[in-house]
């Protein structure tokens, strides 16, 4: 099983509100990703957990706030975003440390529009 | 640093025919691996193959090669027996194989539509 899982599949907010996207893994992987799409773009790294621990962050915003609450559940917390983040936010997975088994794994993804 | 270019932003392909995907990179690394990702409109990614770089077999999936020319730091796709399904934008990454984050470089992207 390749499965990651988003919620919700589509979200609409406006820049005073708060939210919150989910992924969720069950393939025993403890590495997790966020990723921002735009369209016909490839997909620009932001976060990445390893171990449940902040690894990675690409300069992203504190707009955004991500959560690894357990080794299977990642969250993206958004509050005050701007129109220029509507995208398609992408999760993945994978094992971390060396070797191919560090293939990421993605989810469908959340299409975020920011009025 | 690692780049990853594909210089074909948009390819054709008649189904049932042939068609090569090109991927370059560049990198002075000696251990890394190479993937090719599917996007279809659902936007879903899919990985569709991978190539670690000390293998010198080219990986295969089905219909699905690559020619991987590790001198040439290429990397292409080839998909045969083109179906109306693999309509889709097909992205090229790296990664490095001495990352602890598996952070992947991906290229910016080939658009292939398949002709009826």
């Amino acid at each position: 099983d390749t499965e990651v899982t988003q919620t919700p599949k589509h979200l609409v907010m406006g820049m005073t509100n708060k939210k919150s996207l989910k992924c969720e893994q069950h393939m025993g992987h403890r590495a997790m990703y966020w990723y921002k799409q735009k369209a016909k773009k490839p997909p620009e790294l932001m976060f990445v957990y390893s171990y449940e621990k902040l690894s990675i962050n690409e300069s992203v915003p504190s707009r955004f706030s991500p959560e690894c609450p357990n080794s299977s559940l990642l969250n993206l917390h958004l509050h005050a975003l701007q129109p220029e983040d509507s995208a398609l936010y992408l999760c993945a997975s994978s094992h971390p440390g060396q070797g191919k088994s560090k293939t990421q794994y993605f989810g469908p993804g959340t299409r975020l529009l920011v009025l | 640093a690692q780049t990853v270019t594909q210089s074909q932003p948009e390819m054709s392909v008649q189904e049932a025919e042939t068609v090569t995907l090109s991927c370059t990179y560049d990198t002075s690394e000696s251990d890394y691996y190479l993937f090719w990702y599917k996007q279809p409109p659902s936007r879903q990614m899919i990985l569709v193959i991978r190539q670690e770089a000390y293998k010198q077999q080219n990986a295969t999936e089905n219909r699905f090669s690559v020619n991987f020319q590790k001198a040439a730091k290429s990397f292409s796709l080839k998909i045969s027996d083109s179906q109306l399904g693999d309509a889709a934008m097909y992205f090229c990454a790296y990664r490095s194989g001495s990352s602890n984050t598996g952070k992947l470089i991906f290229g910016q992207g080939t658009t292939l539509q398949v002709k009826p």
